[in-house]
Formats: structure tokens, sequence, C-alpha cells
């Protein structure tokens, strides 16, 4: 079966700029993971789906960025008014939620912000 | 707030020798602890996976150890390959379902 998949794979936008990054994850896997990887840098946690809802947004950084997962499925992650400090790769990973289940993650979104 | 650290940040070994990544955990109530893989340009993929209950996991050449009351976990490679050069990434949960901590890295670069 198919893995993560995340697109776009590169986007370049201009500062104050709108964008969103878009993650489809494994198959009836319920839990899904945004991440935040900059140069040099382990991935930093941003939001947790466990369904259609939040279970955790502790990690976002403050209220410009906003994920959605509607269908409980594919979810999306918006950025607003974006600076240049927003410039990293951002991850998906998505699991099946069971006792003992690894994440698997998908290849990212290189976003760069002008 | 938990916090990884990994050291060394970067390793170079010649092809064919053994080596141990390092990697140390401030709050020892975590629920497992993964070594993952990181290719250039690629996303991550999960090497080993172990439960706080045990204290090690073993997958071909790879052997990863935990000692969760000291806060440490190593990942030992086996007679190294070129193939094994990439970022190995050390991650903690502290619960079923939650988001994981993750170290800096360790890069590692095997030379033919």
């Amino acid at each position: 079966g198919a893995g993560v998949s995340q697109t776009p794979s590169n986007k370049v936008t201009e500062k104050g700029k709108y964008v969103e990054l878009r993650c489809d994850p494994i198959s009836g896997h319920t839990a899904l993971y945004w991440y935040r990887q900059s140069l040099g840098q382990g991935p930093e946690f941003l939001i947790y789906f466990q369904g259609t809802g939040a279970a955790d947004d502790s990690g976002l950084p403050n209220d410009r960025f906003f994920a959605v997962r509607p269908e409980g499925s594919v979810s999306t992650l918006k950025i607003q008014r974006t600076e240049r400090g927003d410039s990293a790769v951002y991850l998906c990973a998505s699991s099946s939620g069971l006792a003992g289940e690894t994440q698997y993650f998908g290849p990212g979104t290189r976003l760069l912000v002008l | 707030k938990q916090e990884v650290t990994q050291i060394p940040a970067a390793l170079s070994v010649p092809e064919g020798e053994n080596l141990v990544l390092n990697c140390s955990f401030t709050d020892s109530a975590i629920y497992n602890l993964q070594w993952f893989r990181q290719d250039p340009g690629k996303g991550l993929t999960s090497l080993l996976l172990i439960q706080s209950s045990q204290r090690e996991q073993t997958s071909g050449r790879l052997n990863a150890s935990l000692d969760k009351s000291s806060g440490r976990s190593t990942l030992y490679i086996a007679a190294s390959q070129p193939g094994d050069s990439a970022t190995y990434l050390c991650a903690v949960s502290l619960g079923r379902a939650n988001n994981l901590f993750f170290g800096t890295g360790t890069r590692l670069t095997v030379i033919p």
C-alpha cells in the first residue's frame, strides 16, 4: 500500500502570503501528526489529530498556523501571513494509534519564504 | 519539557567498523523510544522501536538498547557499509499516541 504522501514537495512564497500544505496519511490510520524541521535540527512537533479532532495543538508556534482534518483522512496545514522564519521542511506522519505502533513519515514539504 | 540530546553530532568511519550512536533524554517517564534514519532531502524511516518495558531491540545489523532509569539509549551498527551513511535521529514518546520529541541527530558517513 501507499505510504504517507505530501504535496507540494517544494513551495516558494513571498513574505506575507498564505500557504496550504497537504498530507495524505496511510489509509486507515486514525492518528496524524505535523512536525517542522529546520536545517540541522530534529523535527519539532506542531499538532496531532485523532480522527477529525485536534487532540494536541500545543506545538503550533502562533495563531498564524492552523490545521484541519475534516473527514479524518487528509489534513491541511495552513500558514497565514508567512514570515521568513517559517522557512523549513514540514513533515507529516500517521499511525494506527495502537499501542507500540510507530509513526510513518512522509517525504515532507520544503517551504521557502522570501 | 522533555529534551533529547544526541552525541556525536557527526561521525565518520571506514567501511566495516562497528559503531555506537548515543541518545539521552531528560525525563525518564517515557512510553517508548525510536531510532529513525533520514537521508538528505527525504523523510524519516523508522529503524527500531523500544517500549519502555524493554531493554533492547535488534534488526539485522542494528541493535538499540534502552536504560530508562538513566535516560539513555544507544544504537549499535555492526559492520558498517557506505549505504548506512545518513542522519540518525532518536525520538521519545510520552504516551501511546503522543507526539515525538526528537534529538538533533547524528550525521554518519561511512567511507568506502
